[in-house]
């Protein structure tokens, strides 16, 4: 009950095309959901993040789709660019005094744009 | 405002050793989460440390331990290092806010810890 599901594992797409990465839960104490992105020898970034009031938030080009009723959540990346080739991460936490500090990630998502 | 710095970021044991790894926070941030990272296993929360206390712990052995000092920065202790710790180390700091307010983790470059 613990665990966030992310698909795809990698992904490659057309610069200019659309990215989509998928996240699955089934905790409904879950009440903040943030994205991050992670480049090879850096440490995870945070890109956008959504509580579950709200079904949509965009910032720049990504785009969180939050879906509450089916318990899934996704980023979307417009107009892909090279510069977005990296790793990304959804997680979850669960913002009580008793839970402080702790993002539960999904597995990764490997994005490649090719130019 | 300088970021989360993790010292060192490289490091090589063998079995049985044990290690200390050290996170200095971002100015002002006073709660410390650490993170293990692994290609198998992914990003797993280790434990949460605020005002010196540790407030949260994740699902790890005794072997893994912290601290957190009163300038908020923490350091990592793994005793009896076996060749599955191998990992990279990650620390997230963060205000500190409890529930209500959005608490923002900011995290460091990590520390890749080799077991051999």
């Amino acid at each position: 009950q613990q665990q966030v599901k992310q698909s795809p594992q990698s992904l490659i797409v057309q610069k200019g095309g659309i990215s989509i990465i998928n996240c699955a839960y089934e905790n409904t104490a879950f009440d903040y959901f943030p994205w991050y992105q992670q480049f090879p020898g850096k440490g995870p970034a945070l890109l956008i993040a959504i509580r579950p009031d709200v079904s949509e938030k965009k910032e720049g080009r990504f785009t969180i789709s939050f879906n509450k009723s089916a318990k899934q959540f996704s980023l979307h990346i417009m107009d892909s660019q090279p510069g977005d080739s990296a790793t990304y991460f959804c997680a979850a936490s669960i913002e009580t005094p008793s839970n402080t500090g702790k993002l539960i990630f999904g597995q990764g998502t490997t994005l490649q744009v090719k130019p | 405002k300088a970021g989360v710095t993790q010292t060192p970021r490289y490091l090589i044991k063998t079995r049985g050793q044990q290690v200390t790894l050290s996170c200095s926070p971002i100015s002002g941030h006073r709660s410390v989460s650490w993170y293990q990272q692994t290609p198998g296993q992914g990003l797993q929360f280790l434990f949460e440390y605020f005002s010196e206390t540790q407030r949260n712990k994740g699902n790890f052995p005794g072997r893994f331990s912290g601290r957190q000092f009163s300038n908020s920065r923490s350091e990592m202790n793994v005793s009896t290092l076996e060749l599955g710790d191998s990992a990279l180390y990650l620390c997230a700091s963060s205000l500190g806010r409890l529930a209500g307010d959005t608490d923002t983790q900011y995290f460091g470059p990590g520390t890749r810890l080799t077991v051999l």
